[in-house]
């Protein structure tokens, strides 16, 4: 079945550094791809997404573009404050297996350091 | 414009107790999907419910049911409780149309089974 697979946690940064969590999917159909962020005792909030082939999606200085060649979908931002700290959820949705339902990666908990 | 809510917050219940959750969903929206996020894990997908009938299950047995409300609200039953039952519940809300990908979450509901 469709799986994501998420770089290894947790990421450990100062602020103003560059930042990259490597994500790569399973899929046998066309997946949308979906970065998700988690803070401290809350839900989900969608972060940014690509519905297709080297689309990039992009968000409050947050980027990921939609390689199917390598079928990656890696998050990067230039300059990380210690308010990205959160973990951070790679997934990928494919409308054709019926139900539109999200597939997630095991997380990166990303702390950031003032 | 109203998010997603979920009610209630946090819930503790016994070993072979049922518990019931509930799930409003975002205005305009018409699907709704459930989410079980254990700690440290990424969510796993329960199953989603569109035009108040079932529209595709992960791999949760019976004793995990739904139902969704003419008004879209939607809730999660899970009969026989076990201690692996603890976790984040999250429900998710969507428009099943053919242009749409997101999915918003709600704050979700923290189950512990004792």
């Amino acid at each position: 079945g469709d799986s994501v697979t998420q770089m290894e946690g947790p990421v450990t940064l100062s602020e103003e550094a560059f930042l990259t969590i490597n994500c790569t999917y399973t899929a046998t159909g066309y997946p949308s791809l979906f970065w998700y962020v988690q803070y401290p005792g809350e839900g989900l909030q969608l972060l940014l997404k690509a519905t297709k082939a080297d689309d990039k999606g992009s968000n409050k200085g947050f980027e990921a573009t939609y390689r199917k060649e390598t079928t990656s979908f890696h998050l990067e931002k230039g300059s990380v404050q210690v308010s990205d700290s959160a973990v951070y959820f790679c997934a990928l949705s494919d409308r054709r297996q019926g139900a539109q339902k999200l597939v997630f990666g095991q997380g990166t908990r990303l702390t950031i350091n003032p | 414009e109203t998010g997603v809510t979920q009610s209630p917050t946090h819930l503790i219940k016994t070993r072979g107790q049922q518990v019931t959750l509930r799930c409003s969903s975002q205005s305009g929206h018409n699907t709704v999907s459930w989410y079980q996020q254990a700690l440290g894990q990424g969510p796993q997908f329960i199953f989603q419910y569109y035009r108040e009938e079932e529209n595709g299950r992960g791999n949760f047995p019976p004793r995990f049911s739904g139902l969704q409300f003419p008004n879209y609200s939607s809730e999660l039953n899970v009969n026989a409780l076990e201690l692996d039952d603890s976790a984040l519940y999250l429900c998710a809300s969507s428009l099943t149309s053919a242009y749409s990908y997101e999915q918003y979450f709600g704050p979700g509901t923290r189950l512990t089974v004792t």
